[in-house]
């Protein structure tokens, strides 16, 4: 069964770049699956952030895309998201996910804080 | 976009009721779907996909059924453990989900 694990700096300065990066068990991404970043903001529900695959490219949440890149690392195994400009709105927890057989799987989540 | 509108946003229970949690896409997703348990503190747990296969390790009270537009997720009798946020989720195109029920016992 595929493993996700989230990786990045968990505390950010206002305006700056949030970089996460997730590691996929081996040989799991491959050029048709789909790999999913997913945020949790305190107290809330689940946010679709977007999605990248190696043979379509990536796709984002409207109210994001003009803030995020995500890219994916097929030789490391690896896919990652940039969030640049930050606020304290972007304080969440953020998961990386994945749909590479029947049923969706899941890191553990990354909190990331954006203070001064 | 496939909008996911989830019903009821709380429900208090008591242990061996059976609970009931619905689940609305604005458009047919035929069976991509999925049930997840969520604890404080803790990622999503997956309980059903593909509207109603259960995922490995979950307890047999846990059911989910539907398609196209309208899905259940049933617990058919509460235990204490079950107390914690229940979200569904499409992935017919890209991920979209319910606003979550949580779940409390009396």
């Amino acid at each position: 069964q595929v493993q996700l694990q989230e990786s990045g700096p968990g505390l950010l300065k206002p305006s700056g770049t949030l970089s996460l990066t997730c590691d996929v068990s081996a040989n799991y991404i491959s050029n048709d699956n789909w790999w999913t970043w997913v945020r949790q903001r305190p107290g809330k529900g689940l946010e679709w952030i977007g999605e990248i695959s190696h043979n379509w490219g990536a796709s984002y949440d409207p109210s994001l895309r003009n803030r995020v890149t995500m890219s994916l690392d097929k030789s490391n195994n690896e896919f990652s998201l940039k969030l640049i400009s930050v606020t304290a709105a972007d304080t969440a927890v953020y998961y990386c996910a994945g749909r590479p057989g029947d049923a969706p799987r899941w890191g553990q989540g990354i909190l990331v804080t954006v203070s001064s | 976009d496939i909008q996911m509108t989830q019903s009821p946003s709380t429900l208090s229970a008591s242990v061996g009721d059976r609970v009931t949690i619905t689940c609305r896409a604005s458009q047919s997703i035929n069976v991509a779907l999925a049930w997840y348990q969520q604890k404080p503190g803790k990622a999503p747990k997956v309980l059903i996909y593909k509207a109603s296969r259960l995922e490995s390790g979950v307890p047999s009270r846990f059911s989910g059924s539907g398609s196209g537009t309208e899905f259940t997720l049933t617990i058919s009798s509460l235990q204490p453990d079950d107390s914690a946020t229940y979200y569904c989720q499409q992935y017919q195109h890209y991920w979209a989900f319910g606003q979550g029920t949580k779940v409390e016992i009396k």
